[in-house]
C-alpha cells in the first residue's frame, strides 16, 4: 500500500512569490493535516482538512492556505513568501482520531 | 489546553547502552491518545506506537518499550541496546477529543545520537 506522497521534494523561491504545494494521502484515509517544520523547532500545526473541508488552523496567518479535492489529496498555498517561511512543510493523512502518517515532507526554501 | 513536554533536548549515549526518552503530557480530556513518532535524518517520521488513555499496559516491541503512567501523566520510551540506526529525533505526542479536533499536539522532541 502507497504511503502519503508530498511533491515536490524542494522548492526554492524569492521573497513574496507564490508557492503550491501538494499531497496524496494513503488510500482511504479522509483527513490530511499541514505541519511546519523551521530549522530546529518541533511541528507546528498549520490546517487540517476532512472530507474536503477545511476543520481546523493553526495560528499562521492567512497567507497560508489550501484545499482538499474530492479524492482527499491536497494542496497548500503560501502567497508573498517571506524569509522565514523557510521550513520543512510535511504533510499526514489519517482516518480521524487514528494515528497520522507522514510524507517525506517538501522543503521550502525562501531567498 | 494540552500540553506536551519532552524535557531532554539531546541525549547522547554510545552504541549498546539502554536509553530512556521521557514524555509528560497534559490533558483535561478523559478520552485520549499518546504516540511516539520517530523522524530520521531524512526527514520523514514514522508512526511508533499509539496507547489510548484506558491502556496503561507497557507494551514491548523488539528493542522498543513504552511504560505509560497516568498517575504520572507519562508516556517514557526505552530503547534497549541502542543502535547507531536510532539515531533521529523522537517525538511524542497527544491527541484528545476536546471540540470533536483530533489534532495532536506534539513535544518539541527529543534528539538522540547513538555513537558507534
Amino acid at each position: 500500500e502507497a504511503g502519503v506522497t508530498q511533491s515536490p521534494t524542494h522548492l526554492i523561491k524569492t521573497r513574496g512569490q507564490q508557492a503550491t504545494l501538494r499531497c496524496s494521502p494513503i488510500s482511504g484515509h479522509t483527513s490530511v493535516y499541514w505541519y511546519q517544520q523551521a530549522l530546529g523547532l518541533g511541528l507546528q500545526f498549520l490546517l487540517w482538512y476532512d472530507e474536503g473541508e477545511e476543520r481546523n488552523r493553526g495560528n499562521f496567518p492567512p497567507r497560508f492556505s489550501g484545499r482538499q479535492f474530492p479524492n482527499y489529496s491536497s494542496e497548500l498555498n503560501v502567497n508573498a513568501l517571506e524569509l522565514e517561511d523557510s521550513a520543512l512543510y510535511l504533510c499526514a493523512s489519517s482516518l480521524r482520531d487514528r494515528e497520522q502518517f507522514f510524507g517525506p515532507g517538501t522543503r521550502l526554501t525562501v531567498l | 489546553a494540552q500540553k506536551v513536554t519532552q524535557a531532554q533536548t539531546e541525549i547522547s549515549v554510545v552504541e549498546k547502552e539502554d536509553v530512556t526518552l521521557d514524555c509528560v503530557y497534559e490533558t483535561r480530556d478523559t478520552t485520549y491518545y499518546l504516540f511516539w513518532y520517530k523522524q530520521p535524518p531524512s526527514g520523514e517520521l514514522v508512526f511508533l506506537i499509539r496507547r489510548n488513555s484506558f491502556d496503561e499496559q507497557n507494551e514491548i516491541s523488539g528493542r522498543y518499550s513504552w511504560n505509560f503512567q497516568k498517575s504520572t501523566s507519562s508516556f517514557n520510551f526505552t530503547i534497549t541496546a541502542s543502535q547507531v540506526v536510532d539515531s533521529a529525533v523522537y517525538f511524542c505526542a497527544l491527541s484528545g477529543q476536546s471540540g470533536g479536533s483530533y489534532i495532536p499536539t506534539f513535544g518539541r522532541g527529543t534528539s538522540l545520537i547513538v555513537h558507534p
